[in-house]
């Protein structure tokens, strides 16, 4: 089975810094997606950033972006001039391609918090 | 974009009695949806996943007679907690397939609090 592991329970980031978010995970399959979510407190969860295992060119979302390493598994998320509406949970998550009965497997999470 | 609605967006309900919660592709056929449960400072854990017109798939440690899931319509499925204990409360989130040309992508309700008392 797959796992995610987010092994930042909390992490906090001046504004207009720069902070990177830890993601790993953990499968089989060649062929996969994997996405960060930001879950703010209204807990309403919405998609940053998806990453298709089969690019090597990492994905950039305006103020996001993530450093794929296919080989080490590893997923993170990168917040550059953070913003205080970016103070939230984030998850990370991974999907097989295909199969659409499978759904998102999720990390434990990280509460960013950002300083004024 | 695509819209996934929950109701009631929050219930509080007395111990021992049932509720239905209501999750609704809006503007989208989704012939799968899955529910997660959510506990506070914790992460989405999948209850079960939802086909339209077949039974619901649970997750281990699930309990189906007391978590059931009707997805009787291709825009509609409904959790229902029967005999509600306090226990129970806790965030309840659905989320809905939707296909794409040549994938699929999740699209996420607001979730809906229970807390029973």
């Amino acid at each position: 089975a797959q796992t995610v592991t987010q092994s930042q329970p909390e992490m906090s980031v001046q504004e207009a810094e720069t902070v990177t978010l830890s993601c790993t995970y953990d499968t089989s399959e060649s062929d996969y997606y994997l996405f960060w979510y930001k879950q703010p407190p209204s807990r309403q969860m919405i998609l940053v950033i998806r990453q298709e295992a089969y690019k090597q060119q990492n994905a950039t979302e305006n103020r996001f972006s993530v450093n794929f390493q296919k080989a080490a598994k590893s997923f993170s998320l990168k917040i550059s001039d953070s913003q205080l509406g970016d103070a939230a949970m984030y998850f990370c998550a991974y999907r097989n391609l295909h199969s659409g009965n499978t759904p998102l497997v999720f990390g434990k999470g990280t509460r960013l918090s950002v300083i004024a | 974009g695509a819209v996934v609605s929950q109701h009631p967006s929050w219930v509080i309900c007395k111990s021992g009695t049932s509720v239905k919660i209501e999750c609704r592709s809006l503007d989208f056929q989704a012939t799968t949806m899955f529910w997660y449960r959510q506990f506070p400072k914790q992460s989405l854990m999948l209850m079960a996943t939802s086909n339209e017109g077949s039974k619901a798939t649970y997750e281990q440690g699930v309990e189906k007679d007391k978590f059931l899931i009707n997805h009787a319509s291709l825009t509609l499925s409904t959790l229902t907690v029967t005999s509600a204990h306090p226990e129970d409360s806790s965030f309840y989130i659905c989320s809905a397939r939707l296909r794409l040309a040549d994938t699929y992508e999740q699209y996420f309700g607001p979730g809906t609090r229970l807390t029973v008392t």
